[in-house]
């Protein structure tokens, strides 16, 4: 069964600072992992995700992701912290090799960011 | 670019009603799932539809049934509503990708359900 672990349910940045946001996954083959973003009642808007090609994945606003199979993680990163990334962020699994296409969400990580 | 339409927004309904919500895809994508976000919870997959066929299905009630229809929208239907259904619910679409798989799953806005 796939499985996504976030290791932190809050962290909290200053502005101008890196962020990490971190997650573990869990998978029987070789899973596609997501980072979806969610600002305060808004829907569910697609940063990046890694899909079997490069392992150091680009993704919208200054964000990136690398997969690291030895680790089995998919840490979010981004250099330097804006206010306007102050919102909940999910690690998202799926197994499309086992025709299994529904996404696993993890339990989220609200990320605060100070002035 | 259309993105995935959810109808309604918001809707409130009393305990044992029922409700109806409904999802308009992307246009060309043949694959529609709809996941449930309670309060403060991460989303669950519910269940998901391929070419108008049930594909996959997770934690739905048996009180709740889906289907999705020629022109590809789905509508997701909700019976003898409990305050526990108060929720919001998204309805995802995907395509096929460039390499022969499956695309990423576009969102919509979701419908914010409440229970009273």
């Amino acid at each position: 069964a796939q499985s996504v672990t976030q290791l932190d349910s809050h962290v909290s940045v200053s502005e101008g600072t890196p962020v990490l946001l971190r997650c573990n996954y869990s998978s029987s083959y070789s899973p596609s992992l997501f980072w979806y973003v969610q600002h305060p009642n808004k829907g569910l808007q697609l940063l990046l995700k890694y899909t079997s090609a490069a392992t150091l994945v680009k993704g919208i606003n200054g964000f990136e992701a690398e997969f690291k199979k030895s680790e089995t993680s998919f840490h979010l990163t981004k250099p330097s912290a804006h206010m306007s990334d102050a919102a909940e962020y999910f690690c998202v699994v799926s197994d499309p090799n086992f025709g299994n296409e529904k996404l696993t969400f993890g339990t989220g990580t609200r990320l605060t960011i100070i002035p | 670019a259309a993105g995935v339409i959810q109808s309604p927004r918001h809707l409130i309904k009393e305990k044992r009603e029922t409700a109806t919500l409904k999802c308009y895809p992307i246009p060309r994508h043949d694959t529609v799932y709809w996941y449930q976000q309670g309060p403060g919870q991460d989303p669950q997959f519910l269940i998901s539809f391929y070419e108008k066929m049930q594909s996959d299905k997770g934690s739905i009630p048996d009180r709740f049934s889906a289907q999705q229809f020629s022109d590809y929208h789905s509508e997701l239907n909700m019976s003898s509503l409990e305050l526990g259904d108060s929720a919001l619910y998204f309805c995802a679409s995907s395509g096929q990708g460039a390499a022969g798989g499956r695309d990423e799953q576009y969102f919509g806005p979701g419908t914010r359900l409440t229970v009273t």
